[in-house]
């Protein structure tokens, strides 16, 4: 499986606070990415990353702003959190295009 | 949008049975992809299929691509429980999935013992 830890798995927040997630990859792969599944939607992109300090918007970026100052870390921060960024959210990496990607557990995110 | 569409949203049958889901897409791409999911966890790459290739096989796995009239199917022969699970298709634009793949919403999948 390739190496790739999400944290945390679990977060229950409050309307109107920051939230950051955080994607770890031991594969030195060049592509990241962030999704969010929910029901009746599948995986939306949320924003990925084709490099360090290198990244752009997916379908449902609003609200979303990330960074990757390092190869292995991906982050996804929700700088005001609102109760329909509750979701599950999917970090993926790949080393090359036309490849598959490979997922993280995910983690469940409840903002109350 | 949702680019990709599963079909159906859920199906269930006896253990031993195939098992063929369907997808359709919108606009030309340069490979789709088959992943799974079980309850609680992340998706799992199963197959991947070039837009230059028909039909592939993996294990119990059979997936086909029609380009003509952007759809793809995908077989699992012989279904055991542990089959029991949701299968996404995923699309890559002609990007090649540099940024980022299209998923259908899913077929769930379940097998009866």
């Amino acid at each position: 499986d390739a190496g790739i830890t999400q944290s945390p798995r679990h977060k229950v927040t409050e309307t109107g606070t920051p939230v950051t997630l955080r994607c770890h990859q031991t594969e030195n792969h060049r592509y990241m990415y962030w999704y969010r599944q929910d029901p009746g939607h599948g995986l939306r992109l949320i924003h990925y990353s084709y490099g360090v300090k290198d990244t752009d918007k997916g379908e449902v970026s609003d609200g979303y702003s990330v960074s990757r100052s390092k190869t292995e870390d991906f982050l996804l921060t929700l700088e005001s959190a609102t109760s329909s960024q509750t979701s599950v959210y999917f970090c993926a990496i790949t080393g090359q295009i036309n490849q598959p990607q490979h997922f993280g557990d995910g983690t469940r995110l409840s903002i109350l | 949008s949702q680019q990709g569409e599963e079909d159906p949203q859920a199906l269930s049958i006896q253990e031993g049975e195939n098992a063929t889901m369907n997808c359709s897409y919108k606009t030309s791409i340069n490979n789709l992809q088959w992943y799974r999911q079980n309850s609680g966890r992340g998706l799992v790459h199963l197959i991947l299929i070039r837009s230059n290739e028909r039909e592939k096989h993996s294990g119990r796995l059979r997936v086909t691509l029609d380009t003509s009239k952007k759809s793809s199917s995908l077989l699992i022969t012989a279904s055991r429980a542990a089959d029991t699970a949701s299968y996404f298709c995923a699309t890559d634009g002609t990007g090649g999935g540099a940024d980022g793949l299209t998923f259908g919403k899913g077929t769930h999948l379940i097998i009866q013992p």
